[in-house]
């Protein structure tokens, strides 16, 4: 079945470690973003790309990189984990037909303790 | 700036109990109006896109209807299950979809 997969789906962490977090999807879509969201507030976009070794920062500041290696991989690092960072992290994909819309993962919550 | 506002922010209905969620936006050129639910701890799920002025869908108990400055969300006769959050978006020319903070719908039996 056709999905977009993101581990871990919870991750509590240290302050100043490295972490990955995962996402894979398996439906062909060129498209993948990154966005962060926290309680009540709005998704922010935080990463995006349009395919292969293409990425592009969104709107929300952050300190994190991603990369796209493999149009079904787009996997988003923080270098040095902070207590700001925790949030929870989504991750989607879009196909050709726009009025499909986004497929979400079902997130990452991360704690930065 | 292209921006998207939802209200109310929370809203509890009895079952039966039906209602309408909003969502203003100010965007130069729509290229499409998105309503997602999402549940708790879960990813937003996809609902409906709408393109014009005048445009509706449905989908069991949901109507979602636009026009030049909101869309509305009607939910006729709701059931628990319909308990969720429901996120409005637009799409932002050249990046991705800028989202709504949502509007959190709870429904008691």
């Amino acid at each position: 079945e056709a999905d977009i997969y993101q581990t871990p789906r919870y991750l509590v962490i240290g302050t100043g470690k490295k972490i990955t977090l995962e996402c894979s999807q398996t439906m062909g879509h060129d498209k993948m973003y990154w966005y962060q969201q926290d309680p009540g507030m709005e998704l922010h976009l935080i990463h995006y790309s349009y395919g292969v070794n293409s990425t592009e920062k969104g709107d929300l500041s952050s300190e994190s990189t991603v990369s796209r290696i493999r149009t079904e991989h787009f996997p988003l690092t923080l270098e040095s984990a902070r207590p700001s960072h925790t949030s929870q992290y989504l991750c989607a994909s879009s196909g050709g037909r726009r009025d499909y819309g986004y497929t979400f993962g079902s997130g990452t919550r991360l704690t930065v303790v | 700036e292209d921006q998207v506002t939802q209200s109310p922010e929370a809203l509890r209905l009895q079952e039966g109990e039906s209602s309408s969620l909003n969502c203003s936006y100010t965007v130069s050129g729509l290229r499409g109006l998105f309503w997602y639910r999402q549940d708790p701890g879960k990813g937003p799920e996809f609902l409906f896109t709408l393109y014009s002025a005048g445009e509706e869908k449905e989908k069991e108990r949901l109507k979602a209807t636009l026009t030049k400055k909101e869309s509305f969300l009607h939910i006729t006769a709701p059931k628990p299950e319909d308990s969720a959050t429901y996120l409005c978006a637009i799409y932002q020319a050249g990046t991705a979809l800028i989202f709504g903070k949502g509007t959190t719908l709870s429904v008691s039996s």
